[in-house]
């Protein structure tokens, strides 16, 4: 997986609980990226970050914030979780941005009940 | 953001045939044009990519075609194997920072 890893692999949590998720990349790949995977939708994009300390929103950005305070992590946290926000999260690096190859993590599977 | 559309969301091939997933795109500005395979609990794979300046890429049994003026691109399998049935994704460049994605397509090569 390109030298990315997420944590947790697994998580479940409840309504209303803050939770965060962590990616880790020994690449040092100037960009990053959270997707969520769900069926029917293929993978959405959520924020990415162009550097540290630099991030921007994606297309189903609601309801999660990221942060990068260091290149190789990219944190994406669910400030109150709800159950739609159940889902596989996938991080994914990119050397240049989106006209270069991204490579993507082992994934995260998030149940909310 | 801007659509990528993939058809078929399913195929079943027999093993030896050739399989061909299409993909439309709506921004002329787009110049990358990946190809992702997924199997089963992993994370996309990159499994080959075609930029705006060529119409085709081969590498083994894999190839992809674009057609800039129509915007459509496809990823052509030849003699398909077990290995290959997998879910495959095809992308598209979105402004230069990130990628927009088909819904996949869910390739099954029977014996």
């Amino acid at each position: 997986d390109a030298g990315i890893t997420q944590s947790p692999r697994h998580k479940v949590t409840e309504t209303g609980t803050p939770v965060t998720l962590r990616c880790h990349q020994t690449e040092n790949h100037r960009y990053m990226y959270w997707y969520r995977q769900d069926p029917g939708h293929g993978l959405r994009l959520i924020h990415y970050s162009y550097g540290v300390k630099d991030t921007d929103k994606g297309e189903v950005s609601d309801g999660y914030s990221v942060s990068r305070s260091k290149t190789e992590d990219f944190l994406l946290t669910l400030e109150s979780a709800t159950s739609s926000q159940t889902s596989v999260y996938f991080c994914a690096i990119s050397l240049a941005g989106g006209n270069n190859e991204q490579f993507f993590g082992p994934g995260t599977r998030l149940t909310v009940l | 953001g801007e659509n990528v559309e993939q058809h078929p969301s399913t195929l079943s091939v027999q093993e030896g045939d050739s399989a061909v997933i299409k993909c439309t795109y709506s921004d002329s500005a787009s110049n990358y044009f990946p190809w992702y395979k997924q199997e089963l609990g992993k994370g996309p794979q990159l499994i080959i990519d075609i930029r705006s300046n060529v119409g085709e890429k081969k590498d083994q049994r894999i190839a992809v075609t674009l057609n800039k003026t129509a915007k459509h691109f496809s990823l052509h399998i030849t003699e398909t194997q077990p290995e290959d049935s997998a879910v495959y994704f095809c992308a598209a460049e979105n402004s230069g920072y990130a990628l927009n994605f088909g819904k996949g397509t869910s390739l099954l090569v029977t014996p």
